[in-house]
């Protein structure tokens, strides 16, 4: 079946490194998407990864194993704004731009 | 720039009452896609559609349905509000590529 796993919760502290993983179990692969979402807004864009390896983009990276089932968010030298719940969201082939969405992970910037 | 844009940010109706949920989109995208999102849960699809009049099934459609008249315009229709579909629903475009779904600002939605 279907299925993808993110950790709840993390907390990290302003000007650390965060990773936040995502596991996946689905019926063939076409892209893995990772968004942001502050609490009561719209999810953003943050990174598309269809090959394996790691795709970085400013502070923000994001890596891909298709054979491990497994991604990961990097966040470095995290602000309070990085405060916001994290989507990982996969595309199956042959699904018609359907995603699949984990449940979020919520993370938490202390000072 | 890409732009969604839903109708309404917050909506309290009551129990019963016909729910019309309206969201458009200027990037002539040819998919849109309707959300609930709830607490603990990953967003889940509850109607999406390819082109005009053309529309399918999510994964909870019941209660719901949609209509897509123009291809700018996706709207979700609740026949019958009931309270377990309070929630925040969010609409979404694609445009049919590799790139990714843009959504709009979200109705938060209060069913009394």
């Amino acid at each position: 079946g279907q299925n993808i796993d993110q950790p709840t919760e993390m907390t990290a502290t302003e000007g650390a490194i965060v990773q936040i993983n995502c596991t996946y179990q689905t019926s063939g692969f076409n892209g893995l998407f990772w968004y942001q979402q502050h609490a009561g807004e719209a999810p953003t864009f943050l990174s598309y990864n269809v090959l394996d390896g790691l795709e970085e983009k400013g502070r923000f990276s994001s890596f891909l194993s298709r054979s491990k089932g497994y991604s990961y968010l990097l966040l470095k030298e995290l602000q309070m704004k990085d405060s916001a719940s994290y989507l990982c969201a996969v595309r199956e082939e042959d699904s018609n731009y359907q995603l699949i969405w984990g449940a979020g992970t919520k993370l938490i910037i202390k000072p | 720039d890409v732009k969604v844009t839903q109708s309404s940010r917050y909506l309290v109706k009551r129990t019963g009452e016909k729910v019309f949920l309206e969201c458009v989109q200027d990037m002539d995208h040819e998919n849109m896609f309707w959300y609930r999102q709830d607490p603990g849960l990953g967003l889940r699809l509850i109607y999406f559609s390819y082109d005009v009049k053309m529309k399918e099934k999510g994964d909870i459609p019941e209660g719901y349905s949609v209509s897509r008249e123009k291809k700018e315009r996706f709207s979700l229709i609740l026949e019958s509000a009931s309270t377990n579909q309070t929630s925040m629903y969010l609409c979404a475009g694609h445009d049919g590529s590799n790139q990714p779904q843009h959504f709009g600002d979200g109705t938060r939605l209060s069913i009394l």
